[in-house]
């Protein structure tokens, strides 16, 4: 059975840096594009950023470029998103999901369980 | 970056059917087949149950339909069941981001 586990989410202060981390099993996770998606609460889901299968095609929102990083290894099988000078406003539980093809569609046929990054002082 | 735009609420009897609208611009949903829908119950992870436009992934209900005219995509839920109350969103990727955009939700309520 496909699975997406999040970690590497918490509670940072304004300015600071968090990396998340999906690991991803049962399936060729090479061959899939990859993306996060961020639900502030209470809130709609918001696309954040998508890396192809071989991690060529790198796509982001325009309120995370710049301050945000996606990668992927695709030897261990794990999608990362390096997050920097967080703000208040990047509050939200953050989803890994998967891709049903090796390029940006949104086709995203599994999602993690989420994990919440919570930015206070 | 500009959402898709979704009625916010939607009531319906059960067993009626509903038709949920989303609409967009000629930089996504107008220019590519690349429509999903998702249905999220509260808290738990979004679901997909349409995809470029309106393929079903296995295992989804044959009551979810998708289509598009133009810069509008449509999402029809027929027979509508307690557990279809939900919300759900519509997403497409987009040239003019060169990246996704989801829609902004319309919470179904089966009365």
């Amino acid at each position: 059975e496909v699975q997406l586990v999040e970690s590497g989410g918490g509670l940072v202060q304004p300015g600071g840096s968090l990396r998340l981390s999906c690991a991803a099993s049962a399936f060729t996770f090479s061959t899939c594009a990859m993306t996060w998606v961020r639900q502030a609460p209470g809130k709609g889901l918001e696309w954040v950023s998508t890396i192809s299968g071989s991690g060529g095609e790198i796509y982001y929102s325009g309120s995370v470029k710049g301050r945000f990083t996606i990668s992927r290894d695709n030897s261990k099988n794990t999608l990362y998103l390096q997050m920097n000078s967080l703000r208040a406003e990047d509050t939200a539980i953050y989803y890994c999901a998967k891709d049903r093809y090796s390029y940006i569609t949104l086709g995203l046929d599994y999602w993690g369980q989420g994990i919440l990054v919570t930015v206070s002082s | 970056q500009s959402a898709l735009t979704q009625p916010a609420s939607l009531s319906v009897s059960p067993g009626q059917s509903i038709t949920i609208s989303c609409t967009g611009t000629s930089s996504d949903i107008g220019a590519f087949d690349y429509v999903s829908w998702f249905q999220q119950h509260p808290g738990t992870a979004p679901k997909l149950i349409i995809y470029d436009v309106s393929r079903r992934p296995s295992g989804v209900s044959y009551r979810f339909s998708g289509s598009k005219s133009g810069n509008t995509a449509s999402l029809t839920i027929s027979g509508l069941q307690a557990e279809d109350e939900a919300d759900y969103y519509c997403s497409s990727y987009s040239s003019s981001v060169l990246g996704g955009v989801f829609g902004t939700g319309t919470k179904v309520t089966v009365l």
